[in-house]
C-alpha cells in the first residue's frame, strides 16, 4: 500500500480556502485517493475520492494531477466547525483502509 | 437511518480479563471492519468482513484478538487477557460493498481502558 505524507498540522481563518497537499510517491495504477475527516471523539468520516483529474462534490475539491504523486484537498470558505483531523489515503477503497497521522485543522475566528 | 452503533461506549477492565466489543452495522451492508485508533494516531485496520467470513485478519496484532459475524450483520470484536497496550478506542465501519460501495461509515467507537 502507497505511503502518504502530508502536513502535521496548518491553521486557517474563516472564510478562507484551505487546501492540504498529500504526497504519494509510490501510488499503483489501482490505487484511488480517499480523504476523511475526524472530529474528535467520533470516527472518521469520509470527504471526498478521486482516481485522476479533479473531483468535486458539496463539501470539497480534490486536485489529482497528471503523475498521481499528490493530490490536494481544497475546503472553501472553512469555517470553525471545519476543525478536524484530516487524513488522506491511497488504496484500494473496498478493502481496508491505511491512516496515516492525519493532518490537524485548527479554523480560528 | 440509523448509522453504525458499538457497545459499550466506554470499557473500562482490569488486566488479564475478557472483553467483548459490539459493533451493529448499517443494514444491509455486507462489509465490516474493524480498526483501533491510538491517542494522537490514525486508525490502525484490524480485520475485514465481507458477509459472515473474515476476507483479511491481517491487522489483527495477536492470537488474543478474534472477531465473528455469525450472521453476516452484528460483529464482536473478543480480547482475551486484556493487556494495558490493549487500551485504545476501538472502531467499526461498514459499507454497502461492491460497485460504487467504497465509502467506509464509521461508529463513534467503543473506548477500551485496560488497568
Amino acid at each position: 500500500l502507497a505511503k502518504t505524507t502530508q502536513p502535521i498540522s496548518m491553521d486557517s481563518y474563516e472564510g478562507q480556502e484551505v487546501n492540504i497537499t498529500c504526497s504519494h510517491n509510490n501510488i499503483a495504477t489501482n490505487d484511488y485517493i480517499t480523504w476523511y475527516q475526524q472530529f474528535p471523539s467520533q470516527g472518521p468520516r469520509f470527504i471526498i475520492q478521486g482516481y485522476k483529474t479533479k473531483v468535486t462534490n458539496e463539501v470539497a475539491s480534490l486536485f489529482i494531477p497528471a503523475d498521481r504523486k499528490s493530490s490536494t484537498l481544497s475546503l472553501p470558505r472553512v469555517s470553525l466547525s471545519d476543525t478536524a483531523v484530516y487524513y488522506c489515503l491511497v488504496g484500494d477503497p473496498f478493502q481496508k483502509l491505511v491512516f496515516g497521522t492525519g493532518t490537524r485543522l485548527l479554523v480560528s475566528p | 437511518g440509523a448509522g453504525v452503533s458499538q457497545t459499550p461506549s466506554n470499557k473500562v477492565t482490569e488486566k488479564g480479563k475478557y472483553v467483548e466489543l459490539r459493533c451493529d452495522p448499517i443494514s444491509g451492508h455486507t462489509a465490516l471492519y474493524w480498526y483501533r485508533q491510538s491517542l494522537g494516531q490514525g486508525p490502525e485496520f484490524l480485520i475485514y468482513f465481507q458477509g459472515t467470513g473474515a476476507a483479511d485478519d491481517s491487522g489483527l496484532p495477536n492470537d488474543r484478538f478474534f472477531a465473528v459475524r455469525p450472521e453476516g450483520s452484528v460483529s464482536t470484536l473478543k480480547i482475551q487477557r486484556t493487556e494495558r497496550g490493549d487500551s485504545a478506542v476501538y472502531l467499526c465501519a461498514s459499507s454497502s460493498g461492491g460497485g460504487r460501495g467504497y465509502e467506509q461509515f464509521f461508529g463513534p467507537g467503543t473506548r477500551l481502558t485496560v488497568l
